[in-house]
């Protein structure tokens, strides 16, 4: 069955610490994994889309990793600021369908 | 301005009512997904349309209808509605039949059922 689990559900950091959400899929055949950004009550936000062939990919100081062969993908947040509260998702496509994670959701405390 | 304009943005009516959301897609995007979000749930696909046409068919309620116009902007129909309709709505469009790359989301309805 094709599914996406994302963990912590839910993490309280610090303002200025360094945080790493996990997301594990079992989506295949795999086309790309994204990263979404949603703010409380918003739409989703695209931080990186990665392939196949794709290890890392960066935007500002979101780092999103990619093992393929592990089915494992990483979001890295440096440097942790109070407008990074939100929740993140993780999103796999395959073919033409897109497998929805249930999201982390990320508090950070000044 | 993610260039998705959904609207309204906040809608409140009563049980057994029925309601209809629009979606504008981004400038030259032929698909129109509509989603589902309950208060601290994931996305739940509902329907995707492309270029007028059905494509996919989620977890739709049979109470719940859409379509795409001509122009391309799409419409969600949610009828005899009930309390656990109360979601936040949201709409995305992407260029090609898939979401495979381009895929964007508008800022959602949130729909309060009393």
């Amino acid at each position: 069955k094709n599914q996406v689990e994302q963990s912590p559900q839910s993490l309280i950091i610090l303002e200025g610490k360094n945080c790493t959400l996990q997301c594990n899929y079992t989506v295949s055949p795999f086309s790309n994994l994204r990263w979404y950004k949603q703010d409380t009550g918003r739409g989703p936000v695209s931080l990186t889309i990665m392939t196949f062939s794709e290890n890392t990919k960066s935007n500002g100081r979101y780092t999103a990793t990619l093992d393929a062969d592990t089915k494992q993908s990483s979001l890295h947040i440096t440097a942790s600021q109070l407008s990074d509260s939100a929740s993140y998702i993780c999103v796999v496509s395959y073919t033409d369908k897109l497998i929805f994670g249930t999201g982390t959701r990320l508090q950070v405390f000044p | 301005d993610s260039g998705v304009t959904q609207t309204p943005k906040h809608l409140i009516t009563a049980t057994g009512q029925r309601v209809t959301l629009r979606c504008s897609p981004r400038s030259g995007d032929l698909s129109v997904y509509w989603y589902q979000q309950s208060l601290d749930q994931g996305l739940q696909f509902l329907i995707q349309y492309y270029n007028g046409e059905e494509r996919a068919k989620g977890n739709i309620l049979e109470r719940f209808s859409a379509q795409q116009f001509p122009d391309l902007h799409s419409e969600l129909n949610l009828s005899s509605l009930e309390l656990g309709d109360s979601a936040l709505y949201f709409c995305a469009s992407s260029v090609e039949g898939g979401p495979l790359w381009g895929y964007t989301f508008g800022s959602g309805t949130r729909l309060t059922v009393v």
